[in-house]
Parts: structure tokens; sequence; C-alpha cells
């Protein structure tokens, strides 16, 4: 079935410090989505990518759309306490979505 | 947009007992799924509807689950015969059609004990 695993599990940074979450799937996607999910709370959309190669910025965030559309990054730059949460890729399988495993951030003011 | 909401916040039951949950999607969409999350884990996908059809059901759900979507606005999904491995919170998500970004609810936390 369709997987799509997500590296690192948990990450700890300092404030100010740069994050990355790597998302890859087993398959090729149609497109990808971002959300966050605060402690306690549900997952929010972030973002969606579609193309082959595609970036996109928000703010401090840039997501990122694999070649071959199986992966994709999602870095943010210089992070704030605000930016706790866990960030969850999801791909798009036959008419649903499919979530990763998620990267829990944690930031340490 | 008053949002998704799911009802009820939290519930505990035996085990063996039925539960079932309700689901109200934001108006306009038509597109109603449900999930399953557990502790450190991303949502898990069980079900979901196209207005009133269901179209697909993952195939790690048992024969005790059962999702309706009967006029196409509201959901239902029943858990009958509740086993302890059911404790979770189950997260319903509406989208406009196609690859819309979901929109969540609140989830229903259901504790078997």
């Amino acid at each position: 079935g369709q997987q799509v695993m997500q590296i690192p599990q948990y990450q700890h940074v300092q404030e100010g410090e740069d994050f990355t979450t790597y998302c890859n799937s087993s398959t090729t996607l149609s497109n990808i989505q971002w959300y966050k999910q605060r402690p306690g709370g549900h997952p929010v959309f972030l973002i969606q990518l579609v193309k082959s190669g595609e970036v996109k910025k928000q703010k401090r965030l840039t997501f990122q759309f694999g070649e071959a559309k199986k992966n994709s990054s999602l870095h943010i730059t210089a992070t704030q306490t605000t930016d706790v949460g866990t960030y969850f890729c999801a791909g798009t399988g036959a008419n649903n979505l499919f979530f990763g495993t998620g990267t829990r951030l944690t930031v340490i003011p | 947009d008053t949002g998704v909401s799911q009802n009820p916040r939290h519930k505990i039951t035996k085990r063996g007992q039925n539960v079932t949950f309700r689901c109200d999607p934001i108006s306009e969409h038509n597109r109603l799924y449900w999930y399953r999350q557990t502790l450190g884990q991303g949502p898990e996908f069980l079900t979901y509807f196209q207005n009133e059809a269901q179209l697909e059901k993952s195939r790690l759900l048992s024969d005790r689950f059962s999702a309706e979507r009967p006029k196409g606005s509201f959901s239902t999904l029943e858990i009958q015969r509740t086993e302890q491995g059911d404790s979770a919170m189950y997260l319903c998500a509406s989208s406009l059609a196609g690859n819309s970004p979901l929109h969540f609810g609140n989830g229903t936390r259901l504790t078997v004990t």
C-alpha cells in the first residue's frame, strides 16, 4: 500500500536555528500537501505542491517538491517558538490523502 | 465559515459497547473524510465520501466500523463492539472536490476501558 515516510521523527532546535523535515513516498504522487499540528490541536493546512521541482515560500518556510514527485521537504529558517508542533506531509493517492509519519519540532528558547 | 464540527469531543466507553460520532463539515464542501490518529502518529485514513457516496474505505478498517453520510451533509462513524485498541482520536475533515486542502475538525477522543 501507499506509504509516506518522514525524517527525522523528532527535532529539537535552539530558537533561531534552521529546521528541515524530509518526506519520501513509495509511489509517485500527483501532489503533496503539508500540514502543521500544534500540541493538542488538529492538523492545519499549510501549502500544496503540484509540479515537479516546484518550490514555494511562505515567509520563513520553504517547501520543495522533488523532480520525480516522490519526495518533498519543508525548511524553516530561523525558527521561533511559535513554530513548535508536528509537521506532516500528505500525498494524494487514488482519491484520498495519505499522511506521513510526521516530524515533531521542539524549539528551545 | 463555522468550520468542521465534531461531537462529542470526548467519549469514554467500556469494551464491547457501541459508539457513534458525528461530523458536520463546512457547508459547501462535498468531500468528507474520516481519519484516526494515535499518539505520536500521523492521521490514518479510514474512509471518505463524495456527497452521500462512500467512495473508499481503508482495508485496515474492520467490519465493526461503519460510516454514513445519508444526505451528503453531516456524517456519522459508528464503532460496534469496541475494543481497547480502538482508543484514539477520530478526526473528520472536509474539502471541495479533487485535491483541495483538508479542513479538520477538533476530533473526538475515544477511550475504551
